[in-house]
This record gives structure tokens, sequence and C-alpha cells, in this order.
């Protein structure tokens, strides 16, 4: 039973070049959500989607970000023009329920943007 | 703003020896609140929560205790041991949603053998 994937583990960008982040939820979860860390801070909630929904994008940056989640494949983070401020660590989680904050949100491992 | 604060960036005990992590709170709205571990190269994974309505949570060598009127929690590992090591991250929640937790900056905990 594969946990949450994410890949690229690690990628570089330079200045301008857009990023393309992806997230293969657990077996059987519909909802993902994407948070961003910084250095030396704690995880900042991004977006949360639903298939073909995005359901609330209240801590995405307004401009250059934005997150799909398709009926098939993989949810899709894409920073277009990247600066160095977007270097950072950003992991996905997915759960199966619609969104209570017990226990059920499982984290991918993480893909580490560095942005020279 | 930083909601949920973990003002200690990294801890040392000895192994057998308890540990505690500290998390402090502004939001009194906050009443889901949870504790994950994370290894390097690795997403966290949940450990244990507490909801406002209880002001401890025991789970084997886990325990959360939360001072509502302090605004603070915190985890005590006993006995802590070296596969304990790892950053510990504070969440909360305010609506109990997945999509308003608010982490803490997490606090790396060094057990030695």
């Amino acid at each position: 039973n594969a946990g949450v994937m994410q890949n690229p583990r690690h990628l570089v960008r330079r200045r301008g070049q857009e990023a393309r982040l992806r997230c293969s939820p657990m077996k059987g979860h519909s909802h993902v959500y994407w948070y961003r860390q910084l250095p030396e801070e704690g995880l900042k909630f991004m977006v949360y989607l639903q298939k073909e929904n995005i359901i609330d994008e209240s801590g995405m940056p307004k401009e250059r970000f934005s997150a799909e989640f398709p009926k098939e494949g993989p949810s899709i983070l894409r920073i277009q023009q990247v600066v160095r401020g977007d270097s950072a660590a950003y992991f996905c989680a997915s759960s199966p329920l619609p969104d209570r904050v017990q226990e059920t949100q499982y984290f991918g491992p993480g893909t580490r943007l560095l942005v020279l | 703003d930083q909601q949920v604060k973990q003002n200690s960036p990294s801890l040392s005990v000895q192994e057998g020896r308890i540990s505690i992590l500290n998390c402090d709170y502004t939001n009194s709205m906050f009443d889901y609140f949870l504790w994950y571990k994370k290894y390097p190269a690795e997403g966290p994974t949940f450990l244990i929560s507490i909801s406002s309505i209880k002001d401890k949570n025991e789970d084997g060598r886990f325990t959360v205790f939360l001072n509502k009127s302090a605004k603070h929690l915190s985890l005590h590992i006993v006995p802590s041991q070296p596969g304990d090591s790892a950053v510990y991250f504070c969440a909360a929640s305010e609506s109990g949603n997945n999509n308003d937790m608010r982490f803490g900056a997490g606090t790396r905990l060094t057990v030695k053998p």
C-alpha cells in the first residue's frame, strides 16, 4: 500500500523558469493538500483540492502559483517564473475524508525546490 | 503572523530521560491540536492529538498536555529513545478542518544513547 508519492524529490530551477511539482495521493484518497515550508519556518497551508475542484486556495500566492487535481493523474502544483524566494520544501498530503482534521492526513516526502 | 510558536528550535536529552517539547499559540479559537514527527527526507507523520475539551491525552510513551488558559501545550516522551530523534511539529486547527491547520516551526529533538 504505497503512501503519498511526490516527484521530483529535488528540483533546481533558474529564476524565470517554471516548476512543476507532482503529488499522487494514497490509494482511495480523493482529497489533496499542498503545504510550503520555508527555511526555519513551519508548514504553511497553500491549497486544498478534490478531484477536478479547488476547494480552498486561501494560502496560495495570488500570482504565479496554480494547482490542479485532474480526474486522472496526479495533483500538480505549478509555479511560473520562479524567484529565489520560492526556494522551499513543498509537501503534499492526502486524506480519505472530506475535511476533518483528525489524524487522517498523510504526508508525502516533499519536493525540495531550489531556485538559483 | 505566527499563530503557533515553538520557541525552542532544538532539544537534546539523554536516552531514558524525559523529553518535553513545548508549543504556544495565540488564537483562542483553536480547538484541536496535533503533534507531527518528521524524519529527514520524509514527510511529517501524525503522532498524537488532543481536542480542547481535554487537558491530557496519552498514547504509550507519548503524552500531550493542554493548558487552555495559558494557550500552551506540551509533548512529553518518556522514556526517550534514540529513534525518537526527529523534528517535532505542533499544529492547531480552529474549525477542525484540514485546510485551516497552522503549524509551528518545529523543534529538533536529539536523543543521545
